[in-house]
């Protein structure tokens, strides 16, 4: 079956810090990837999406690119800030079983 | 426009209640999906909708659990005899499903359930 693995959390920056949040994905297809993000006591949103090798999604300043040969798709920022503080969840979209499979979720937590 | 909205967003039952939450979908959209985020389990899926009916019920965790979709629209999710594992937030997502872009599905707030 399909499965995302997130590393481990919490993570923990000041602002304007580089973040990498780390995802790789096993599934027997060719998935469609995203990244939602969920900002305290609020509900899950589409931060950004890749559906096919090569492709790089993007929003909000975060970049995330869809790597078939090592089935990856790392979460990146360049300068964070506070307001990005939030939990973050990699998932993967297979047609075949019409669901999103989630990893863990990552913590970040941005100080000024 | 109207995203999907789900109710209540707090419940608090009592071990062995039936328990009743409803999930209204951006319209027009025929695919609904019903997700479970828990401490420790994370986001697990439990059934998906394409229209009215329910292709895939494999995740639903027992046989407490039951949902429908009326008229392609608001969904239902019963949890019977409830129990404390139960506790959790139950959160829908809504889709344009098979005639539109389907991968991409856009989540309610979530109903925040405690059994105590």
């Amino acid at each position: 079956g399909n499965s995302v693995t997130q590393m481990e959390g919490p993570v923990t920056l000041s602002e304007e810090a580089f973040l990498t949040i780390n995802c790789t994905y096993t599934a027997t297809g060719y998935p469609s990837l995203f990244w939602y993000v969920q900002y305290p006591g609020e509900g899950l949103q589409l931060l950004l999406k890749a559906t096919k090798a090569d492709d790089k999604g993007s929003n909000k300043g975060f970049e995330a690119t869809y790597r078939k040969e090592t089935t990856s798709f790392h979460l990146e920022k360049g300068s964070v800030q506070v307001s990005d503080s939030a939990v973050y969840f990699c998932a993967l979209y297979d047609s075949s079983y019409g669901k999103l499979t989630f990893g863990q979720g990552t913590i970040l937590t941005v100080h000024p | 426009g109207a995203g999907v909205s789900q109710s209540p967003s707090n419940k608090v039952t009592e071990k062995g209640k039936d328990v009743e939450l409803r999930c209204d979908p951006i319209s027009g959209h025929t695919a609904l999906y019903w997700y479970r985020q828990s401490l420790g389990q994370g986001l697990e899926f439990l059934i998906y909708f394409q229209g009215n009916s329910a292709p895939d019920k494999s995740g639903l965790p027992s046989d407490r659990f039951s949902a429908e979709r009326t008229g392609g629209s608001v969904s239902t999710l019963t949890i019977q005899r409830t129990q404390q594992e139960d506790s959790a937030v139950y959160l829908c997502a809504s889709s344009p499903g098979v005639s539109g872009n389907q991968e991409t599905q856009y989540f309610g707030p979530g109903t925040r359930l405690l059994v105590l």
